[in-house]
């Protein structure tokens, strides 16, 4: 049973570019959870999506950022024209429902994001 | 606003030491509590939960937690810490983001632990 899978690992991307991460969760779990990491501010919760619906995109930046959850295939988070303040690592995590959540949320491994 | 507080962002510890690394939240609705371990260049791993019953929560590699819900805190112990658990550790609490909205999981910022062999 394969976890949550996040590709690609590393993305470089030069300003102005477009970034693409994915996000494929557990097998069973239909509620995604994307977080940024800079280093000494911990995990920013983004947005919170189900199959084919946000649910909750209050820590989503307002311009260039954008997330879907398509009924196939992986859970993408965009971001257009990047700038060097988009560097960081971006995780995705999944669970089985919003509150039942026996084995806690499962985390990928990450896409870190640098922007040149 | 809700929000989780870890007030130890750096510890630094030598082997064999006792550790105990503080987290509080202010929300005070029904709570799932989790302590996460980043290690270096990793991805996050649940070291333990809390959901319901006993307040004393037994994760993996030695690591408990008590939920005190008098004082909002749900801080995380190890007696003897060993080099390997050099790592980042997260506290995180599901918080409700608005009146009738989602349950969110809310991190704290962090605390790295550094262990000297």
């Amino acid at each position: 049973n394969a976890g949550v899978m996040q590709n690609p690992r590393h993305l470089v991307r030069r300003r102005g570019q477009e970034a693409r991460l994915r996000c494929s969760p557990m097998k069973g779990h239909s509620h995604v959870y994307w977080y940024r990491q800079l280093p000494e501010e911990g995990l920013k919760f983004m947005v919170y999506l189900q199959k084919e619906n946000i649910i909750d995109e209050s820590g989503m930046p307002k311009e260039r950022f954008s997330a879907e959850f398509p009924k196939e295939g992986p859970s993408i988070l965009r971001i257009q024209q990047v700038v060097r303040g988009d560097s960081a690592a971006y995780f995705c995590a999944s669970s089985p429902s919003p509150i039942k959540i026996p084995d806690g949320y499962t985390f990928g491994s990450g896409t870190r994001l640098t922007v040149v | 606003a809700q929000s989780v507080s870890q007030h130890n962002h750096h510890v630094i510890l030598s082997e064999a030491a006792s550790l105990e690394l503080g987290c509080n939240y202010s929300y005070g609705g029904t709570v799932n509590l989790f302590w996460y371990v980043q290690y270096p260049g990793q991805h996050l791993q649940l070291l333990l939960k809390y959901f319901s019953g006993d307040p004393l929560v037994k994760g993996i590699k030695g690591f408990e937690a008590e939920f005190i819900k008098s004082k909002f805190s749900f801080n995380l112990r190890k007696p003897s810490v060993q080099w390997s658990d050099t790592a980042e550790y997260f506290c995180a609490v599901n918080i409700r983001h608005a009146s009738g909205g989602s349950y969110i999981p809310t991190f704290g910022r962090g605390t790295s632990l550094i262990v000297h062999p």
